[in-house]
């Protein structure tokens, strides 16, 4: 595809479900990034990957907020023991390799969770 | 630590007129890159315009330019002959420094809306 994909568009959870979102970044894209937005807020960071390596998670709210991607493509977020407070749009975003002279992150149209 | 301020939470204009979206930004960086981003209701996130903070001339992709005052820390979209489809969240953001590495920072947003 020629964006950034993610799965699946809506969820809702029940409390204490635990639930996976997905990310398929742009093709060859190294750099991939996971935000959460709050209704009528901006974005906030929750962490960032760089191929398979996750050099920043300092966003991540608790320890309940996992993500992982394993082959250095897809990732996925995984939120356990969901609570009312997770529900929120997850915005996934992926950028060329560092050095290629695009700024810019290209975003998915993210997954909204909502937790009942 | 870095910080984006929008102060206006909804806005309205006139279908043709000119339309600007205040940004001001707080950084200890030396070198950044600043950013707008539409989202319409559909939910993903469009990217608009980059201003580099080395960059000595503002910054223009089409209807859209960026008005950049480094010295007040101000990064303020303006718009031009607005359209209906101009109708949408609109974000400020910025990244640390010239890499795409780096995480993107966003503010609160504007919400505009186009009047016919």
């Amino acid at each position: 595809g020629a964006g950034v994909s993610q799965s699946p568009r809506y969820k809702v959870a029940k409390r204490g479900q635990d639930v996976a979102l997905r990310c398929d970044p742009i093709s060859g894209h190294v750099s991939l990034f996971w935000y959460q937005q709050a209704l009528g807020q901006g974005p906030e960071f929750l962490t960032y990957f760089q191929n398979e390596a996750q050099l920043d998670k300092s966003g991540l709210p608790s320890d309940r907020f996992f993500a992982e991607r394993p082959e250095g493509s897809v990732s996925t977020l995984k939120i356990q023991r969901t609570q009312q407070e997770d529900s929120a749009v997850y915005l996934c975003a992926s950028n060329p390799s560092p050095g290629t002279g695009s700024t810019e992150a290209f975003f998915g149209q993210g997954t909204r969770l909502t937790v009942v | 630590a870095q910080k984006i301020t929008q102060t206006q939470p909804g806005m309205f204009v006139q279908e043709k007129e000119a339309v600007t979206l205040d940004c001001t930004y707080d950084t200890s960086d030396q070198s950044y890159g600043l950013f707008w981003y539409k989202q319409p209701s559909s939910g993903e996130m469009i990217f608009l315009i980059y201003q580099g903070s080395y960059d000595e001339q503002n910054a223009t992709e089409g209807r859209y330019s960026l008005n950049f005052q480094k010295a007040r820390k101000s990064a303020n979209l303006v718009i031009s002959a607005s359209q209906l489809g101009d109708s949408a969240m609109y974000f400020c953001a910025m990244r640390g420094r010239y890499s795409s590495a780096s995480k993107i920072i966003f503010g609160s947003g504007t919400r505009l809306s186009i009047r016919p």
